[in-house]
């Protein structure tokens, strides 16, 4: 099983719909989440932290589901500048604490 | 705010070339990080450094790849010598501890190598 995984995509919404995407991670005793978004041949770049108790920020809310070892990001009203990569976060207490990044999930957002 | 600062943006090289990155990570973090991404692969952690020590070196592909960072301002990623499918984009980031804290990432070097 990966360390972090997400579905590739890409999801195809229209301007001003929600979308939801899910990331599962393997390590049980992960205590820290980020969702970062990467522009095409840009680099990745934080979007937000993910709290236990499920934080918001504009559009974007994410929430941390400890029991089935997964967190989600919910974009609402989309809009067209939102199309980009999201990556998928989440630090690995293994000895060296690091951050493993997921592959991503691809977002396009249509007029 | 200055933020991670990588050198160069583009490398072109012939096969067998040696190649240097820079990067210069935001004042005042204590962990810097080398990945390098490709389509096939995804975004990979080659090495890290916590208080200018390596800690994890495990994402170094082999012997032809080598990192240092001799102060808490610079670090440089070298490949001797350069292969055609060390092509990608390489990035720098810094952060303030290594596990729980978000990275900051430079702008990449895209390398190609001929």
């Amino acid at each position: 099983r990966k360390e972090v995984e997400q579905d590739p995509g890409p999801f195809n919404v229209p301007e001003g719909a929600t979308v939801a995407f899910n990331c599962t991670y393997s390590n049980s005793a992960s205590q820290s989440f980020f969702w970062y978004r990467q522009d095409c041949r840009k680099e990745p770049k934080l979007l937000m932290s993910v709290y236990s108790s499920g934080n918001e920020d504009g559009r974007f809310t994410a929430q941390l589901n400890r029991a089935s070892q997964y967190i989600s990001l919910l974009i609402r009203d989309s809009k067209l500048s939102d199309s980009a990569t999201y990556l998928c976060v989440v630090n690995m207490n293994t000895g060296f604490q690091k951050l493993v990044f997921g592959t991503g999930t691809r977002l396009l957002v249509s007029p | 705010d200055a933020g991670v600062i990588q050198s160069p943006r583009h490398e072109v090289t012939e096969m067998g070339q040696e190649v240097t990155l820079r990067c210069k990570p935001i004042s005042g973090h204590n962990s810097l990080f080398w990945y390098r991404q490709t389509m096939m692969r995804g975004l990979e952690l080659l090495i890290y450094f916590n208080n200018n020590v390596p800690i994890d070196d495990s994402g170094m592909p082999e012997d032809r790849f080598s990192a240092k960072m001799p102060n808490a301002s610079f670090s440089t990623l070298k490949i001797q010598p350069s292969e055609p499918r060390d092509s990608a984009v390489y990035f720098c980031a810094s952060s303030l501890g290594a596990g729980s804290q978000p990275q900051h990432f430079g702008d990449g070097t895209r390398l190609s190598i001929l």
